[in-house]
């Protein structure tokens, strides 16, 4: 089955700064990629998705590429503000096939005022 | 805008006794999903349902887990005898099929003693 792998586990960065999260999956008919946050006591939410189609989508602060050949996608957030420190999943799905979802381990961000 | 319900939020059981959780996903949402979340690690499937029937259980410890979605539309998940190790963060989550988004409920939280 499909494997996902989320890096860094953790990232702290200074308010007004980027971070970068990134992601590889395993098989290459995965082609739905979305990015959840999840703040504490709470269940994940969709923050951005992107389709096998694009290589990159953007939304405000938030921003996601796709390389398909190299089999990976990075979650971009700039002007990172305290409310943005949350869990960060990444996760792969093959349309179709039951849109099963494969999740990374998650990154912990912390923004620093 | 409208949301995946599950309850209870919290519960606490003794080792050997019985527990379940209930969710409501949201309205038209044909696919259901369990997925169980360890502290630190990303949600992981147990159970998926396309309207009434299962489409994926091979997660599922059916020792003692299971799970039902008799109408169609809310779902049960039983655990019984609950075990030490089956503390975690049980969540729900609908989709409609295709390129479609999981939406998650706020999971329930289980502790075991």
């Amino acid at each position: 089955g499909e494997n996902v792998e989320q890096h860094p586990s953790t990232l702290s960065v200074q308010e007004g700064d980027s971070a970068v999260i990134k992601c590889t999956y395993s098989d290459s008919a995965s082609n739905y990629f979305p990015w959840y946050k999840q703040e504490l006591g709470k269940g994940p939410q969709l923050i951005i998705d992107i389709r096998s189609n694009v290589g990159e989508k953007k939304d405000q602060r938030i921003a996601v590429t796709l390389n398909k050949t190299a089999k990976h996608f990075s979650l971009h957030i700039t002007e990172t503000q305290p409310e943005d420190s949350a869990v960060y999943f990444c996760a792969a799905s093959i349309s179709g096939v039951g849109n099963q979802f494969y999740f990374g381990t998650g990154t912990s961000l912390t923004v620093i005022p | 805008e409208a949301e995946v319900a599950q309850s209870p939020r919290y519960k606490i059981t003794e080792k050997s006794q019985a527990v379940a959780f209930w969710c409501d996903p949201i309205s038209g949402h044909a696919t259901l999903y369990w997925y169980r979340q360890i502290l630190g690690q990303g949600p992981e499937l147990l159970v998926q349902f396309q309207d009434e029937s299962v489409v994926d259980d091979s997660q599922l410890p059916k020792d003692r887990f299971s799970a039902e979605r008799l109408k169609g539309v809310d779902s049960t998940l039983k655990i019984q005898p609950a075990e030490l190790g089956d503390s975690a963060m049980y969540l729900c989550a609908s989709s409609i099929p295709g390129d479609s988004p999981l939406h998650f409920g706020n999971g329930t939280r289980l502790t075991v003693t």
